[in-house]
């Protein structure tokens, strides 16, 4: 079983919608869940992160936490066609990372 | 604040050449990781520093890549001689260490083409 799983999609949704994107997980030690943007040909770039459980917000960003459930999320309101690109969901234990696959998302105008 | 450098951006090579990759991590990251990324996968880690010393290699494909972090500062990423299946981006990444230890920062990446 890989640490960290993630649905690669491809996602395709409509200008304004509410897009979800989730991870599961393996490792109850993980303690930081980071959500990484990647535009095409670009580094991942930090968008939002979450330490332990609980709801994180971000003007359009909402990031989630289900330890119990060993579940994380994130949505995005109102997607923007500048939203579309590759999303990466992170977790840390100590210097240890586990990254997703990436789910690819495009935001038709 | 400025971000994690990287050089070069592109780099095209024949195989059985070599290459080196140089990254400048975030002023007083004690941490610097490399990474690979194949298109359409997450990044896979190759190796990481703590300040000048190796935590973790045990990905690295150490008969043809090496890497030092000679200062505990910047860092150089070798391969040599490539393959074709080294064609991938060659992410560098770096976190404060310790406390801070959990959020990576990336940078722009170098997108190695080997033919």
């Amino acid at each position: 079983q890989k640490e960290v799983e993630q649905d690669p999609g491809p996602l395709s949704v409509p200008e304004g919608a509410i897009v979800s994107l989730n991870c599961t997980y393996s490792n109850s030690a993980f303690q930081y869940f980071m959500w990484y943007r990647q535009y095409s040909r670009k580094g991942p770039e930090l968008l939002m992160y979450t330490y332990s459980s609980g709801n994180k917000e971000d003007g359009r960003f909402t990031a989630q936490v289900d330890k119990s459930s060993k579940y994380i999320s994130l949505f995005i309101r109102d997607s923007q066609p500048s939203d579309s690109a590759t999303y990466l969901c992170a977790m840390s234990a100590g210097n240890q990372f586990y990254f997703g696959t990436g789910t690819s998302l495009t935001v038709i105008p | 604040e400025a971000g994690v450098a990287q050089s070069p951006r592109y780099k095209i090579i024949e195989k059985r050449q070599s290459v080196a990759f140089w990254c400048n991590p975030i002023s007083g990251h004690a941490t610097l990781y490399w990474y690979q990324q194949i298109l359409g996968q997450g990044p896979k880690l190759l190796i990481q520093f703590q300040n000048n010393g190796v935590v973790d290699d045990s990905q690295l494909p150490k008969d043809r890549f090496s890497a030092e972090r000679l200062k505990g500062v910047d860092s150089t990423l070798k391969i040599q001689p490539a393959k074709l299946e080294d064609s991938a981006v060659y992410l560098c990444a770096s976190s404060l260490g310790g406390q801070g230890a959990g959020i990576q920062y990336f940078g722009a990446g170098t997108r190695l083409s080997v033919l």
